[in-house]
């Protein structure tokens, strides 16, 4: 079946370690994001890939880091930078990026609680 | 920028019961896309429509109707004969020439048996 996945579904870190979050689709989509959600809010970007080898910051960039190495993959570093890392984190793919606004599509989602 | 309102925060509605989440949106764009979103327990972001600014037809899906009025900028969501398993969050977004979509903060549906 063609769809997103993410790995963990749950993931606990003590303070001031690094965490890497998984993300992998087979949807032949060219972007994908990374979304942070707290609760009772919305959906926040953190950061977005259009291609491979290329990534923009979005609104809440600061104390993460992605890289984009394959199309299929876009792994999310929460670093012990972050001061308020537990959240929920969810990827997202879709076709195109930029001026087109191709639907996005979710990945289950990680829970990352810091102890 | 762009700005999505979600004035309800919950909602309770007995099985069987129609129900309206409201979505209010603000942008300077005339070209732009709103979207739902529903999000049940599990976590995952399950997309249910996108419309584009130009097309101010209602839709209906099922059970699911949709009012798009640009006049009040309002892009609300109707559940008909509501069901158990329509529990969940739902978000309004709007995508409007940049590359990112500005979600409301979500309205929390409980369905009662």
């Amino acid at each position: 079946d063609g769809g997103i996945t993410q790995s963990p579904k749950y993931l606990f870190r003590k303070e001031g370690q690094n965490v890497t979050l998984s993300c992998e689709q087979n949807l032949n989509h060219d972007a994908m994001y990374w979304y942070r959600q707290d609760p009772g809010q919305g959906l926040r970007l953190i950061y977005y890939s259009q291609i491979v080898n290329d990534f923009q910051k979005g609104d809440i960039a600061e104390g993460y880091s992605v890289s984009r190495e394959k199309k299929e993959s876009f792994p999310l570093t929460v670093t012990s930078a972050q001061k308020n890392p537990t959240a929920f984190y969810l990827c997202a793919s879709s076709r195109k990026a930029g001026d087109s606004a191709d639907t996005q599509y979710f990945g289950p989602g990680t829970r990352l609680t810091v102890l | 920028a762009q700005k999505v309102t979600q004035a309800q925060t919950e909602i309770s509605v007995v099985e069987k019961e129609d129900v309206t989440l409201d979505c209010v949106y603000e942008t300077r764009d005339t070209t732009y896309y709103l979207f739902w979103y529903k999000q049940p327990p599990s976590g995952e972001l399950v997309f249910l429509i996108r419309r584009n600014s130009f097309d101010e037809q209602n839709e209906i899906s099922g059970r699911y109707s949709w009012n798009f009025q640009k006049s009040t900028s309002s892009f609300n969501f109707t559940i008909t004969a509501s069901q158990v398993v329509d529990s969940a969050v739902y978000f309004c977004a709007c995508w409007a020439g940049s590359y990112q979509l500005t979600f409301g903060k979500g309205t929390k549906l409980s369905v009662i048996p």
